[in-house]
Parts: structure tokens; sequence; C-alpha cells
């Protein structure tokens, strides 16, 4: 069974730092793409950044402006997105996505639960 | 900036049958763009339903379908059930770049 888990949210300060992780089990994590998606309160799904399955390719949605950074652990099955310069507008669930082949159309087949950021003084 | 745009919100009764579509903002919706869906229940995390324009996963239920409509991509639901009242998101791929639209609320009444 395919499980994503994610953990490292929590409440932070405007300008701080955080990074998240996802334990990711039952299937073969190093042959998948894998993404971080968002929900901020009230507000759609937004793609965030995305990661190959060698980690040497990755992509961000172009509104962080460099803030965040994702990588992967493939010898420890685990995502990573270290999230610097924090606004509150980054407050929203986070959720770890597998990616099984977007440039092929399947996208995102799989979630976690998410993940809570809260950016506030 | 990229803008994919769904209906708000839709309503529609028990039984009955209820399109949704996606539109981009560089054109035409054609397959290329890998149209993929989502359901949203609140609490949950989102659910894939329909990949590369109208292929369905294996647990997505046949009532769930989708397709290219009139220049968007659209996800047609056929003997709607209470439990599909959810919000519904489609996915555009832009070659290096995922952009969802702002989701569609679905009321079933």
């Amino acid at each position: 069974e395919v499980q994503l888990v994610e953990s490292g949210g929590a409440l932070a300060q405007p300008g701080g730092s955080l990074r998240l992780s996802c334990a990711a089990s039952g299937f073969t994590f190093s042959s998948y793409s894998m993404s971080w998606v968002r929900q901020a309160p009230g507000k759609g799904l937004e793609w965030v950044a995305n990661i190959m399955e060698d980690g040497n390719r990755k992509y961000y949605v172009d509104s962080l402006e460099g803030r965040f950074t994702v990588s992967r652990d493939n010898a420890k099955n685990s995502l990573y997105l270290q999230m610097n310069g924090l606004r509150a507008e980054d407050t929203a669930v986070y959720y770890c996505v597998r990616d099984p082949d977007c440039t092929r159309g399947v996208c995102f087949d799989y979630w976690g639960q998410g993940t809570l950021v809260t950016v506030s003084s | 900036q990229t803008v994919v745009t769904q209906e708000p919100s839709l309503t529609v009764s028990p039984g009955g049958t209820v399109t949704l579509t996606c539109a981009s903002s560089t054109g035409a919706v054609t397959s290329g763009y890998y149209a993929n869906w989502f359901q949203k229940k609140p609490g949950q995390a989102p659910r894939a339903l329909i990949y590369n324009t109208d292929n369905k996963h294996s647990w997505t239920p046949a009532r769930f379908s989708g397709s290219l409509l009139g220049g968007k991509a659209a996800l047609t639901l056929s003997g709607v059930q209470p439990e599909d009242e959810a919000e519904y998101y489609c996915l555009l791929f832009y070659g290096g770049a995922w952009v969802f639209g702002g989701g569609t609320k679905l009321t079933v009444l």
C-alpha cells in the first residue's frame, strides 16, 4: 500500500524557516518524480515544487521567488521542502504527492494527508 | 501568468448528470496538456480521478469520465450520488509547470 506521511508543519514567524519532510513507503521511491502541493485556507490547490527521480531536475512555481528548495534522499525514501523567508501567504496545508509521469499525463496519483504550516507573528 | 479557469460552483440533483469544464488562458486545451482531475472533500486529502484527459484510475467510479469539449477539458459525472458532493480541481501540464484550476464546488441537492 502506497503511503506518504508528511511532518514538520508548525507555526513560524514571518521571515523564518521550516523544513517539511515526507516519508514514503509501499512503492519504489527512487522510480518516481515527487511534488509538493499546497492549499491555503479557503483557497484552491497550488502546485509548489517538483523533483525528478534522480533529484537532479527540479521545478518550482514562479511565485516562490527562490525561497523554497525541494530535495530527496532515495536511500531514506524521503522527500523534503526547505522553506526560507516565510510569508503570511505561505500559510497552507502542504501535501506530498507522488508523480508517476506527468510528461505522459499521469500526474499526482497518491497524496499524503498533509501538514499545516502557519506563518504569523 | 497562466490561469486555468473552472466554474466556481455547480448544483446537480441526485441521479443527474453534470459536466465541469477547465479552460486555459493560453488557448484551447488539447491532449498535450494531459488534463488530470481531482476530488477534494473537507478534511481529506485530494483524490485523483482522471489522468491524461480521459483515463480512469483503478479506484475511479465508472460514473466519472473525462474528455475534451469545445476547447476545454471536461469532467462528466453521470448518475450523481450524494457522496459526490465535493470540490473538483483540474490540473494542466505546461511542460515543467503544473497549474491547477480554481476548483468547482459541486453541490448535490
